[in-house]
Formats: structure tokens, sequence, C-alpha cells
């Protein structure tokens, strides 16, 4: 058990640049979480995969912003077109959701976005 | 909809003293919820959850936990702080059908030497 990890831990970029930054869950975990941290803020929830299927997405989630999980196992965050105001932590957790017991969320280290 | 409030954004303890960490939520469902604490540039770390077994909840490092529903607060403690125990810590909700988890603003635990 290596954890979720995400890659790359910092990305700085130009307003209007596309980025995308890669999630690896904690193997054979079904659920796949992605939430924006801003400074001084708590975890916002985006969206989740159970397997490859996105179940949810919340409305933070503009249209600008794509998520996919192909292959039901790494995820993908994409952001095009991206303002200052896309500048958070962004988190992903990973979970498995097993028969007759709550399921607990495992945090990545997040990726670090900042928009000039 | 489910919320968390987080009373005070920062507590700051002497080492050795108690720690108490103020949480209460809404939710229309019965709750579930979770502590987490966040190192600087790192991830969220879960230090303890309420799934409805107890209400007092034993976590990692020390903490722990009581749910009161007729309070419909979570509050975090423990008994003696160390200085390793300075970290954002967040309190979260799951429930009403959504999976995601919906955290407070977060507390920011100062130990004094």
């Amino acid at each position: 058990d290596t954890g979720v990890s995400q890659d790359p831990r910092h990305k700085i970029t130009k307003r209007g640049q596309n980025v995308t930054f890669r999630c690896d869950p904690i193997s054979e975990h079904n659920r796949l979480y992605w939430y924006r941290q801003t400074l001084g803020q708590g975890p916002e929830f985006l969206t989740y995969f159970q397997n490859e299927a996105q179940l949810e997405k919340s409305r933070l989630l503009s249209d600008r912003f794509s998520a996919e999980r192909p292959k039901g196992s790494f995820s993908t965050l994409e952001i095009q077109r991206t303002e200052q105001g896309d500048s958070a932590m962004y988190l992903c957790a990973s979970s498995s959701l097993g028969a007759g017991e709550m399921e607990t969320q495992y945090f990545g280290p997040g990726t670090r976005l900042l928009v000039l | 909809a489910q919320s968390v409030t987080q009373l005070g954004s920062h507590v700051s303890v002497s080492e050795g003293a108690l720690v108490l960490l103020r949480c209460n939520y809404s939710s229309s469902v019965p709750p579930y919820l979770f502590w987490y604490v966040q190192y600087p540039n790192q991830g969220l770390q879960l230090l303890l959850k309420y799934t409805s077994a107890a209400t007092l909840v034993k976590g990692i490092n020390g903490f722990e936990a009581e749910f009161k529903k007729s309070e419909t607060s979570f509050h975090l403690t423990k008994p003696s702080a160390h200085m390793s125990d300075a970290a954002e810590y967040f309190c979260a909700v799951r429930g009403g059908g959504a999976d995601g988890l919906t955290f407070g603003k977060g507390t920011h635990l100062i130990i004094q030497p």
C-alpha cells in the first residue's frame, strides 16, 4: 500500500493555459474523489468516480473543468483556459466501498496550482 | 444539505494542556462525521470517524471525539497536547446521499512550549 499519489506536486501556469493533473489511487480502491482547497479554507468537493463512472459533480465544477478515469484506476483533472481564481490546492482521495461498513477516504498530498 | 461549523479558526494551548477543538454539524439525516489533520504542504490524514457504532470515538495520536446528537456536536479532544500536534484540523460530514465530504473551514492548533 503506497498511498494516494498525485502529479505534479506544484504547477505554475499563465492565465489562459490548460493544465492537467494526475491522481493514482490506492490500488484496488474503486472510488476516487477530487477536491479543491483554497488558502484558509477546508477542501471543497468537486467530483467523484466509482470505477470508471463519474457519479457526482459539484456545481463548483465549471465547464472548463473535466475529469476522467478511463480504466477505473488513475484519474486526470483538466482545467482549460485557466483563470487566477483557479489557484488552489487540488486534492485527490480514494476509498474502497465495502459491504456493511463506512468507507474512509484517503487523501493524496495534493497538487498546488498557481495561475499568474 | 449538510454543513459543518468549526468554532475558532485558531486555538492555542500550552504543551501538556487539554486540547478541545469544536465542531457542530447540520444534517437532515443521521450523519457520518470525520476529523482530519493536515500538516503544512501535505494532504489530509484521518484522525477518527463516527459511524453510529459508538458515541465516543477513539482515534490516532491520542485524540478522541464524542458525538452528541442533542447538541449536534462532534468535538475533538486530547488530554495532553504535544508539540507535534501543531497542525490544521478539519471536521467533515457525509450524509444525505452525497458521497463527497463537506468540510469545515478548519482550526489551526498552536502549541505553546
